[in-house]
């Protein structure tokens, strides 16, 4: 199967800071990449997505960056809330239309 | 709107008993995905359906799961009899059509224990 990874399983943030999520995908061909939240016991959550003809998406809070080149797309969000603490995870839609998932990273936010 | 229905959303069974897992997708969404997520981890494709065809099941372990969509909307996944290893969380989702670029959206997911 194809490989969705991420470097970092946990990151603490204060609460205001920005917060930086990074994942590495392993298939060049790769054409569509989502970031999903999970909260716990709960489904993921769509949070923004990126179509390979773009290097940078934002929406409301949240900046996704991908790079092409060295396949791999990170996750900015601004001034991180206590809400934003969650698990992270990267998706990448893979030639057969099925999503790949990585392993996440759990985001906690200090008040 | 309702979003992707799943129940149970808990169920504890025995080893080697049976047990089955019910979805209702988002109204008019012709792609379902069933996943399977163990703790800590990304979901894990089991089998995808465009409206009542398997198109991707390769990841089914078919000598003890199998899935259906009857009339291509609801769906069921069942495992017989089931192991302790298939303890996990069950995610169902949707999507108007896999070929398009747009997000999959997920249930809450049926939280599977087996004792």
């Amino acid at each position: 199967g194809e490989s969705v990874g991420l470097h970092l399983p946990t990151l603490s943030v204060q609460e205001g800071d920005n917060s930086i999520i990074n994942c590495a995908y392993s298939n060049s061909a790769s054409d569509y990449f989502i970031w999903y939240k999970q909260e716990s016991g709960k489904g993921p959550q769509f949070i923004i997505d990126i179509r390979s003809n773009m290097d940078k998406r934002q929406g409301q809070r949240v900046t996704v960056l991908l790079n092409k080149t060295v396949k791999h797309l990170s996750l900015q969000i601004a001034a991180t809330q206590p809400g934003d603490s969650a698990v992270y995870f990267c998706a990448e839609k893979g030639p057969a239309n099925q999503f790949y998932f990585g392993t996440g990273t759990s985001l906690t936010v200090i008040p | 709107e309702a979003g992707v229905v799943q129940s149970p959303r808990y169920k504890i069974i025995e080893k080697k008993q049976p047990v089955a897992f019910w979805c209702n997708p988002i109204s008019g969404h012709n792609t379902l995905y069933w996943y399977r997520q163990n703790l800590g981890q990304g979901p894990e494709l089991l089998i995808r359906y465009e409206n009542e065809e398997a198109v991707d099941d390769s990841q089914l372990p078919k000598d003890r799961f199998s899935a259906e969509r009857l009339k291509g909307v609801d769906s069921t996944l069942k495992i017989q009899p089931a192991e302790l290893g298939d303890s996990a969380v069950y995610l169902c989702a949707s999507s108007p059509r896999s070929l398009q670029d747009t997000e999959a959206f997920f249930g809450q997911g049926t939280r599977l224990t087996v004792v």
